[in-house]
């Protein structure tokens, strides 16, 4: 069975940076495109970006609400998708998952929390 | 305000049938396959449906997917309280080029 495993949510101050990992097993990792989703407290699923895989030229995709601060980036090596967040903000307070494929998103990882606040 | 619209929850008794609708757009749903999942309380989601009407191993057939024009539906049968969950469609927006998810519905089987 398909694991991803995310690590490196935490409370972080508004405007301060946090890099997430997503450690894949258990599937050819560097033949899928790899995205992050995201939920806030109470709220709905919410897409936060994807990155294709090397065959498709490794390009990256993002929300609208994170251009500019997010980066998504793969190291097919390790196995290992990360997501870089920087200038955070309070509303960027939600779990986020690691998901395998674009879509259809076929297997989620369980989450990791990341809060934002003072 | 989400791209895909779904009606907040619905409701049925056990046994019985329920749908949840999905509407977008033609830069959405009306060009790309949509997807669905069902997240249960304290969980991550899971996949559901896919490429409109296809479930993967091990989804039992009591789950269904249709789509027509710019809408789609997902369809559940016999009804168990272990169905009780949080609903989503998705799907790639082309104008947008995101993917985009309904709001969610959350079933509850009475």
């Amino acid at each position: 069975e398909v694991q991803l495993v995310e690590s490196g949510g935490g409370l972080v101050q508004p405007g301060r940076s946090l890099r997430l990992s997503c450690t894949a097993s258990r599937f050819t990792f560097g033949d899928y495109a790899m995205s992050w989703v995201r939920q806030a407290p109470g709220k709905g699923l919410e897409w936060v970006g994807l990155i294709r895989s090397k065959t498709y030229g490794g390009t990256t995709e993002y929300a609208a609400s994170v251009i500019g601060r997010f980066n998504i980036s793969r190291d097919d090596s390790k196995s290992i998708a990360y997501l870089q967040m920087n200038s955070l903000k309070t509303e960027d307070t939600a779990v986020y998952y690691c998901t395998k494929g674009g879509l259809p998103i076929d297997y989620w990882g369980q989450g990791t929390l990341v809060t934002v606040s003072s | 305000q989400s791209v895909l619209t779904q009606p907040p929850s619905v409701s049925a008794a056990p046994g019985q049938k329920v749908t949840i609708s999905c509407s977008g757009s033609s830069s959405n749903i009306g060009s790309n396959y949509v997807s669905w999942y069902q997240q249960l309380p304290g969980t991550a989601p899971k996949l559901l449906i896919y490429d409109n009407n296809k479930r993967p191993s091990g989804i039992p057939d009591r789950f269904s997917g249709s789509k027509s024009g710019t809408s789609a539906t997902l369809g559940i049968t016999g009804l168990q309280t272990g169905d009780e969950a949080d609903y989503y469609c998705g799907t790639w927006d082309i104008s947008l080029s995101a993917v985009v998810f309904g709001g969610g519905t959350k079933l509850t089987v009475l």
